[in-house]
């Protein structure tokens, strides 16, 4: 069975410091895995998605995520925040055979933004 | 282009009437998914909407059906509601079948609550 764990339920973080968001995730196989973030009265948006390339993976708004399979992770991160980011952040993991029906999001991490 | 639309924005229904909830995909889009998001979880996937198929479900009970018309818009019905159908619709669009490598669409979501 594939799931995702996000550690942390709620992450604060003061503005122009590092922000850590974490993800451990349970596969059979090589999974797909993705970081979408939602702000209030907004759509899902989609960060930046790992797809068995490189596992250092860019996306929007200067984070990214590294993927570590001996670790089962993919933490979000970014080297600076910025007020704009204070949004829910949601890890969510596919599987073979890769097709949205089976994608499976964690419960969220709520990421707060102190002036 | 024009972005992922739902409505209504808000519902409020009583125990056992049904609602019917509504999305226009992103201009092009052939696949539609709709998911469930209850207060404080990730996003669980329903059904999916492949040209006016349906090309998926999760472990949601057969009140809760769906459309998908030929302009590709698409419905989401719920008979006999219940106090736990409370929660956050979301629907997502996207091009080619729902393979998960390809980014899903999101609206801003219909809030419904049943009471």
């Amino acid at each position: 069975a594939q799931s995702v764990t996000q550690l942390d339920s709620h992450v604060s973080v003061s503005e122009g410091t590092p922000v850590l968001l974490r993800c451990n995730y349970s596969s059979s196989y090589s999974p797909s895995l993705f970081w979408y973030v939602q702000h209030p009265n907004k759509g899902l948006q989609l960060l930046l998605k790992y797809t068995s390339a490189a596992t250092l993976v860019k996306g929007i708004n200067g984070f990214e995520a590294e993927f570590k399979k001996s670790e089962t992770s993919f933490h979000l991160t970014k080297p600076s925040a910025h007020m704009s980011d204070a949004a829910e952040y949601f890890c969510v993991v596919s599987p073979p055979p890769y097709n949205n029906n089976d994608m499976r999001f964690g419960a969220g991490t709520r990421l707060t933004v102190k002036p | 282009e024009t972005g992922v639309t739902q409505s209504p924005t808000h519902l409020i229904k009583t125990r056992g009437q049904q609602v019917t909830l509504r999305c226009s995909s992103q201009s092009g889009h052939n696949t539609v998914s709709w998911y469930q998001q209850a207060l404080g979880q990730g996003p669980q996937f329903i059904f999916q909407y492949y040209r006016e198929e349906e090309n998926g479900r999760g472990n949601f009970p057969p009140r809760f059906s769906g459309l998908q018309f030929p302009n590709y818009s698409s419905e989401l019905n719920v008979n006999a509601l219940e106090l736990d159908d409370s929660a956050l619709y979301l629907c997502a669009s996207s091009l080619g079948g729902g393979l998960v490598g390809e980014t899903q669409y999101f609206g801003p979501g219909t809030r419904l609550l049943v009471l």
